[in-house]
């Protein structure tokens, strides 16, 4: 069946410095791609999302491209800040028996240190 | 702009109670979906409703029963508490069962069996 894997953590940073999440995924179909986050106390929230090979999907300075050949999506920030500690999921949504459901990674943690 | 509303917020239970949790959306939304988020274990789909009038088991029923009592509300019931299933219960709704379509979670219950 279909799987995310996403690296583990917690991802310990100081502000300005360089962030990468690994993220890769297994399909049987072709999925969309999708990175939410989670503030502590709240519910997930789209970050960004890409839905075809070599789309970027990109917000408030996170950036990821969906990379068919190597079956990731990693999610990358060129410059860290403290409001970012969070929690990030990874996940597809792909076609089954019909109906699409969605994946999750299992999350990682970020801090980022003032 | 409530978009997903959850209650209640949070309840502890005695093994064998039951309870119902509440949620509903007023974005229109067409798709409905319960998960339950454990540590290490990512988010793992309970049910979800594809469309008003239809439900389907998710990941992981056993326990659990759903009723899409409109478009709008969608209710998870737990006929008799077990401590496995203390965790937080997140209801999700999107724009319909595409594959491009985007969750939009709730803020969560946060359940306590003892």
């Amino acid at each position: 069946g279909d799987s995310v894997t996403q690296m583990e953590g917690p991802v310990t940073l100081s502000e300005e410095a360089f962030l990468t999440i690994n993220c890769t995924y297994t399909a049987t179909g072709y999925p969309s791609l999708f990175w939410y986050v989670q503030y502590p106390g709240e519910g997930l929230q789209l970050l960004l999302k890409a839905t075809k090979a070599d789309d970027k999907g990109s917000n408030k300075g996170f950036e990821a491209t969906y990379r068919k050949e190597t079956t990731s999506f990693h999610l990358e920030k060129g410059s860290v800040q403290v409001s970012d500690s969070a929690v990030y999921f990874c996940a597809l949504s792909d076609q089954a028996s019909g109906t699409y459901k969605y994946i999750f990674g299992t999350g990682t943690r970020l801090k980022v240190l003032a | 702009n409530a978009g997903v509303t959850q209650t209640p917020k949070f309840q502890v239970l005695k093994t064998g109670q039951s309870m119902t949790l509440q949620c509903a959306q007023d974005m229109n939304h067409n798709s409905m979906y319960w998960y339950r988020q454990d540590p290490g274990m990512g988010l793992r789909l309970i049910y979800y409703s594809a469309s008003e009038g239809t439900t389907d088991k998710g990941e992981v029923p056993n326990g659990y029963n759903v009723s899409r009592l409109n478009k709008r509300e969608f209710s998870l019931r737990l006929e008799s508490a077990a401590p496995s299933q203390t965790s937080v219960y997140f209801c999700a709704s999107s724009e319909a069962n595409v594959r491009n379509s985007p969750l939009h979670f709730g803020n969560g219950t946060r359940l306590t069996v003892t």
